[in-house]
């Protein structure tokens, strides 16, 4: 198993610009979740998936996007980019509640600058 | 939603000190997860405590789970440089769906 894979690694857009950051799993995971690291701030929920076609907002929405038409895939859409958005973005992801086990699997991350 | 505060932001240590980074939450938990982060890496997942008083060890970690299952703590024995990263605490959302984290205790280690 791949895990959960995050593309792109890098990414520098200008302020303005639209992206979208794309997150797999291969595990059957129903919850998956993206959140943003700041430094001194820890990782932020910004958006949350129980399921294909269920979404819904974490603690930082604003100025993202999210959808979940598939198991496997969660990306996460910037809408128009602008500075206050440079951050590390993790995608992750976990079986649903009632599971034996809850562990969260984090992807590798994505790291955006916006100027 | 749930916030879980975290002590110590930064902790300085030399190899072979303990350290310890604690977690508090203003309601109860019905659980706790603990992971850790390596510079430069994403969050692992460590541990999960379910159980009020609970402690788990895993070699020279000792993770404990209050009795009022609102604060959690991070024990490591004789520390290794091997150790060095963050540490969080992460505690179910309102909705039970997600995870929030504390803001991390992170850990330098000197030879």
């Amino acid at each position: 198993n791949a895990g959960v894979t995050q593309t792109p690694k890098f990414q520098v857009l200008k302020t303005g610009q639209s992206m979208t950051l794309q997150c797999a799993q291969d595990m059957n995971h129903e919850y998956m979740s993206w959140y943003r690291q700041d430094p001194g701030m820890g990782l932020r929920l910004i958006h949350y998936s129980v399921g294909a076609g269920i979404t819904d907002q974490g603690e930082v929405p604003n100025g993202y996007n999210v959808s979940r038409s598939t198991t496997e895939d969660f990306p996460l859409r910037l809408l128009s980019a602008a500075p206050s958005q440079t951050s590390v973005y993790f995608c992750a992801s976990r079986p649903r509640l009632g599971s034996s086990y809850n562990e969260q699997f984090f992807g590798p991350g994505t790291r955006l600058t916006v100027l | 939603g749930q916030q879980v505060m975290q002590i110590p932001q930064y902790q300085h240590v030399q190899e072979g000190e303990d350290f310890t980074t604690y977690c508090n939450s203003s309601t109860t938990l019905s659980n706790i997860q603990w992971y850790k982060q390596r510079p430069g890496g994403h969050p692992v997942f460590l541990i999960q405590l379910v159980k009020s008083g609970e402690v788990k060890k895993q070699k020279r970690l000792t993770f404990q789970f209050g009795e009022a299952k609102k604060n959690s703590s991070l024990h490591i024995t004789a520390t290794q440089t091997t150790d060095v990263g963050t540490y969080f605490c992460a505690g179910p959302s309102n909705s039970g769906y997600a995870l929030n984290f504390g803001k991390g205790t992170s850990l330098l280690v000197t030879p």
